[in-house]
């Protein structure tokens, strides 16, 4: 258990759609990352909050959308959804970027499927 | 810009034989390099990092990297298999913890 929790596991919608995932990074952890993992991207970096502030951006499609709470959980918005975007999304936290480096310890996942 | 490249995507062994997993890199400055393992249905797993000092990085479950600097590589070797490393392996590269890139990943199969 890596002290990262995700909710829900699985959820299926339809086109057009708009859900909201969630994490709660470990105790202490000040950094929120969102990873999309689909058979034919792989893992593919999406977006990076810091302590209620965005760090990083990677590939997040402008229907995408994410913010970092007060008490630390982070939500990710998926808005229009399309079949595309079908996958496993993945949460993880880090200590604090900066001040050496922190590895990251990923949740078990938010399994989308698009119908 | 950085980016982590794996050899294989798919990669078998004989239990019992040595495990070698193939990672490059490409950093414009000092890399921090790590290995995770995914198990099926499950989230990342953190096997082993490279950040400064020592080039041979031991990891969990006997697996350990060496960092070659002149080689941008990082490969991840275990010297016997066991069927219980059957699962998906990622190298990652870390620029001062702000972002990860990852590789493509290799599955690794252990056939008894």
């Amino acid at each position: 258990d890596s002290g990262v929790t995700q909710t829900p596991k699985h959820l299926i919608t339809a086109t057009g759609q708009r859900v909201t995932l969630r994490c709660s990074p470990r105790s202490g952890d000040l950094s929120v990352y969102w990873y999309q993992q689909s058979l034919d991207q792989g893992l593919q970096f999406l977006i990076q909050y810091y302590n209620g502030e965005e760090r990083a951006k990677g590939n997040i499609l402008e229907r995408f959308s994410a913010q970092q709470f007060p008490d630390l959980h982070s939500e990710l918005n998926l808005s229009s959804l399309e079949l595309g975007d079908s996958a496993l999304y993945f949460c993880a936290s880090s200590a604090f970027p900066g001040q050496g480096i922190y590895e990251q310890y990923f949740g078990p996942g938010t399994r989308l499927t698009v119908t | 810009a950085q980016s982590v490249t794996q050899l294989g995507s798919h990669v078998s062994v004989s239990e019992g034989a040595l495990v070698l997993l193939r990672c490059n890199y490409s950093s414009s400055v000092p890399p921090y390099l790590f290995w995770y393992v995914q198990y099926p249905n499950q989230g990342l797993q953190l096997l082993l990092k490279y950040t400064t000092g020592a080039t041979l990085v031991k990891g969990i479950n006997g697996f350990e990297a060496e960092f070659k600097k002149s080689e941008t590589s990082f490969h991840l070797t275990k010297p016997s298999a066991h069927m219980s490393d059957a699962a998906e392996y990622f190298c990652a590269v870390s620029v001062a913890g702000n972002q990860f890139y990852f590789g493509t990943g290799t599955s690794l199969t252990v056939i008894p």
